[in-house]
């Protein structure tokens, strides 16, 4: 059983710092791995998939890094912003459909 | 945004009665979700399908079941709720092996559903 681990549970930083967000699994077997956000008492933004052939997947101040034969990948977020308060979730697909969470970092950005 | 709605968006009901939630789309994916949130346990498959009538369970089915009769519909049933089916239920959708798609998965806005 695939088993998904981000941390830190819980992070502060002041605006403008970059944001270092950690996620690993136990399986090296997947198909893809999601970086998604949400905010509190919302649904889930998928923010970036990153398939299992590529190393890395960039959009706008995220960029995720995918290392599977460590069980690791890396969200970074540059120069975060108070709007970037929220809590991260990682989620790894085996090798069919099903996603498997981690429980998540929620990050503050304290203005 | 992908075009998936949840209804009801709250729901208050007693331990014993039948519930009902609805995902619809407009997206036209194959595949459909539903999951739970619980604090302490993150988010849980409970059901999912891979096409009209093709559905299948997830890691915590017991107490559920659902139907899928049209591609945009995916109906979530508590046969009788009990207190522990307090949770928020998500539906997601993902479309996987065509052209261009990789399981991207996209969540609705989720059901508070209260269980007394």
């Amino acid at each position: 059983k695939q088993e998904v681990t981000q941390i830190p549970a819980a992070l502060s930083v002041p605006e403008g710092e970059n944001l270092v967000l950690n996620c690993s699994f136990t399986d090296s077997a997947i198909y893809n791995l999601q970086w998604f956000r949400q905010d509190p008492g919302k649904g889930l933004t998928s923010l970036l998939l990153i398939q299992s052939s590529q190393r890395e997947q960039t959009s706008g101040r995220l960029n995720a890094s995918l290392d599977k034969s460590s069980g690791r990948s890396t969200l970074y977020i540059a120069a975060s912003q108070p709007g970037d308060s929220a809590t991260y979730l990682c989620a790894v697909a085996p090798n069919d459909y099903k996603l498997s969470f981690g429980a998540g970092t929620t990050v503050t950005v304290r203005a | 945004d992908a075009g998936i709605t949840q209804s009801p968006r709250h729901k208050v009901t007693e331990t014993g009665t039948p519930v009902t939630l609805r995902c619809h789309q407009t997206e036209n994916h194959r595949y459909m979700y539903w999951y739970r949130q619980d604090p302490g346990h993150g988010l849980r498959l409970i059901h999912y399908s891979y096409g009209v009538k093709d559905t299948d369970k997830g890691e915590v089915s017991d107490g559920y079941s659902v139907s899928r009769s049209k591609t945009e519909d995916f109906l979530l049933t508590l046969e009788s709720a009990t207190s522990s089916q307090t949770s928020v239920y998500f539906c997601a959708i993902s479309e996987f092996g065509l052209a261009g798609t990789y399981n991207e998965q996209f969540f609705g806005p989720g059901t508070r559903l209260t269980v007394l």
